[in-house]
């Protein structure tokens, strides 16, 4: 088992409509949570940093991590066809250390 | 403006000829870390380093090696390439203290 799981996808939705994607994890050592966004080709691009549990926002970005579940949420609202790509969650257990990817979400937003 | 650097973006090399890949980083940051990317498996770190002359093994160093002699770069070497590192690589770089991790654009090497 994967020491991160993550779907897939690929998940489709309609322009405006809020994108929801998950991890789970298992090592209840990690503390630090981040979300990258990959296009097709391109180095992944860190979209949220969170410490701990709790939610975060940046607009129309949230994060929201339960450690008790061992379980990180990203939710993005007003998607728009610019947020299609690859969605990768990773964690680590040390501020500056290594990290610990899930396989990636590719999402569509269809016009 | 700041950015982590990887040259060459492509690569098509032979089994068993010597080659590196540089990483450079203007951030001022302490860590650095190689990453390889494959259909299925996902990003995986190969080395990384703490700081100028510590490295240590990721979850996939067969066959690579690093250096760390100045803070902002950090090569990645591959002294004999064999097509199962066939792959997209990616060099990152993070403060110590986090922040998260800034990735370059990519090395897309073949291996024949």
């Amino acid at each position: 088992q994967k020491e991160v799981e993550q779907d897939p996808g690929p998940l489709s939705v309609p322009e405006g409509a809020i994108v929801s994607l998950n991890c789970t994890y298992s090592n209840s050592a990690f503390q630090y949570f981040m979300w990258y966004r990959q296009y097709s080709r391109k180095g992944p691009e860190l979209l949220m940093y969170t410490y701990s549990s709790g939610n975060k926002e940046d607009g129309r970005f949230t994060a929201q991590v339960d450690k008790s579940s061992k379980y990180i949420s990203l939710f993005i609202r007003d998607s728009q066809p610019s947020d299609s790509a690859t969605y990768l969650c990773a964690m680590s257990v040390a501020a500056g250390n290594k990290l610990t990817f899930g396989g990636g979400t590719r999402v569509l937003v269809k016009p | 403006e700041a950015q982590v650097t990887q040259n060459p973006r492509y690569l098509i090399t032979v089994t068993g000829k010597k080659l590196t890949v540089t990483c450079s980083q203007n951030m001022n940051h302490e860590y650095m870390s190689w990453y390889r990317q494959d259909p299925g498996l996902g990003l995986r770190q190969i080395y990384y380093s703490m700081n100028v002359e510590v490295t240590d093994k990721g979850d996939v160093p067969e066959g690579y090696k690093v250096s760390r002699k100045e803070k902002r770069n950090f090569p990645l070497i591959l002294e004999s390439p064999s097509p199962n590192q066939t792959s997209l690589y990616f060099c990152a770089s993070s403060f110590n203290r986090g922040g998260g991790y800034t990735f370059g654009s990519g090395t897309r090497l073949t291996v024949v």
